[in-house]
């Protein structure tokens, strides 16, 4: 089973800040197979991006999904106050689905 | 719109089943896979399993293997999965998940049923 780990386990950063968030597994990741999503508290997950930078459909461009092989990012160019929560990666490999622990991104 | 409606919330007591479903609506409902995903209070998103609306057939997360049933009704449109033996560590939100079309990630989520499991 490929572990996804993520890094750090919270962000905090102030609005208008760039946010990295890193997603690391222990074997290579198909890049079509990896895609983050964001999760408010009371809330169900919410696609953010698919195929490691596709961003989903009404999804803000200030998110980008960048990486291959073992190291993947989520970048988010400029927090907005909403951006506040949760994010997740998770991949498809050896027929199975695996979550990363996520990162909770909190204000500063 | 794609819309997946979730059961309501269920508390049962340790040793017995529960049953969730989840109306999928908006779209071909045999074309799309389904997932299984729960969260533990406070805790992260753990994987359950799939099913295939266009055969029935399942394939569960090796966790859950012999403990986890999912079937679904295509008349209905809606898919079901039942947890048996139910301890305290089953306490958690469950989310059905429709696979996004470019395959193996989920784009669109039911909103949660949560299930207590209490004496």
């Amino acid at each position: 089973e490929i572990v996804l780990t993520q890094s750090p386990g919270t962000l905090s950063l102030s609005p208008g800040e760039r946010a990295t968030l890193s997603c690391r597994a222990t074997q290579s990741v198909s890049s079509n197979y990896l895609a983050w999503y964001q999760q408010k508290p009371g809330q169900a997950p919410r696609l953010l991006i698919h195929g490691a930078t596709n961003r989903a459909t009404g999804i803000p461009d200030r998110f980008s999904g960048s990486g291959s092989g073992t190291d993947f990012t989520l970048t988010i160019s400029r927090l907005e106050p909403e951006d506040f929560a949760v994010y997740y990666c998770q991949q498809f490999g050896s027929s199975m689905y695996t979550f990363g622990q996520g990162t909770k991104l909190e204000i500063k | 719109q794609v819309q997946l409606v979730q059961s309501g919330a269920e508390v049962k007591k340790p040793g017995a089943s529960v049953k969730v479903s989840c109306k999928a609506s908006g779209y071909t409902f045999t074309s799309y896979k389904m997932h299984w995903v729960r969260q533990a209070p406070g805790q992260g998103l753990q994987y359950m399993g799939i099913i295939y609306p266009s055969g029935g057939s399942a394939r569960y997360a090796q966790k859950f293997q012999g403990r986890v049933t999912m079937t679904r009704d295509t008349s209905t449109t809606t898919v079901y999965m039942e947890v048996s033996s139910l301890t305290s560590e089953d306490t958690a939100v469950y989310y059905c998940a429709r696979e996004g079309s470019s395959l193996c990630y989920f784009d669109f989520w039911g909103q949660g049923t949560v299930v207590t499991v209490s004496s």
